[in-house]
């Protein structure tokens, strides 16, 4: 089955660009959704279809998709960032949705 | 607005089965596909099962096929979950979405606020 790779943390001083990758074999021919999760919270859609954002998010918040790596890059990082985020794709080939393990993102 | 609140949560024993609910408000639920996806106490979300929009689609997780089953009754606006043979990893806070996208299944856009399964073993 189709498998998305996270890193488990990243940190991020305010002000600066955090980038969070999500790996999947040839990744780039999928397409990749992002969610925000805060601690009891239902997760939040921040990115769909690799690029898009929902109303209501940020232009901080951007994504991309290219070879076996699509990244989430929020910009300009707030303290009210601070969260996990998780990359989700459907597999066509299993008819599974896949989600990454997901990423806590640290506010220094 | 959108609602999605689901219910039926609990403490059951290993073996035993229990029966979850996600009731839909706020949106025409019969034109939606709709998911199952569940997290572990500490861990990250695991996809369990996805609906069709008329019911006639179903799809599962490995871990979950063959003991649960999801159903749903367009006409009470209701999703559900019925959970046989419960293990001890199954423990978790079960949440209900919408799925949207512009063709095939997507992303979610919208969560409920989960219900919480405990199986004791």
């Amino acid at each position: 089955s189709y498998v998305l790779t996270q890193p488990p943390s990243v940190s991020v001083a305010p002000g600066k660009t955090a980038r969070i990758s999500c790996g999947g074999n040839n990744i780039a021919s999928k397409s990749v959704h992002w969610y925000q999760q805060k601690p009891g919270q239902a997760p939040l859609l921040v990115i769909y279809y690799d690029i898009d954002r929902p109303s209501g998010i940020p232009e901080r918040f951007s994504g991309s998709n290219s070879g076996n790596t699509a990244t989430l890059t929020i910009s300009r990082v707030e303290a009210g960032d601070e969260a996990d985020y998780y990359c989700q794709v459907w597999d066509s080939s299993s008819d599974h949705r896949v989600f990454g393990g997901g990423t806590k993102l640290t506010v220094l | 607005q959108v609602q999605l609140v689901e219910s039926g949560g609990g403490v059951v024993e290993a073996g035993r089965s229990l029966r979850l609910s996600c009731a839909a408000s706020g949106f025409t639920f019969s034109s939606y596909a709709m998911h199952w996806v569940r997290q572990a106490p500490g861990e990250g979300l695991e996809w369990v099962a996805l609906i069709s929009d008329d019911g006639s689609d179903k799809c599962y997780a490995d871990s979950v096929k063959g003991r649960f089953t999801i159903s749903r009754d367009n006409s009470k606006n209701t999703l559900y979950l019925q959970m046989n043979s419960l293990r001890a990893e199954d423990t978790a806070l079960y949440y209900c979405a919408r799925d949207w996208g512009r063709d095939g299944y997507n992303y979610s856009d919208y969560w409920g606020q989960g219900t919480l399964v405990t199986v004791s073993s």
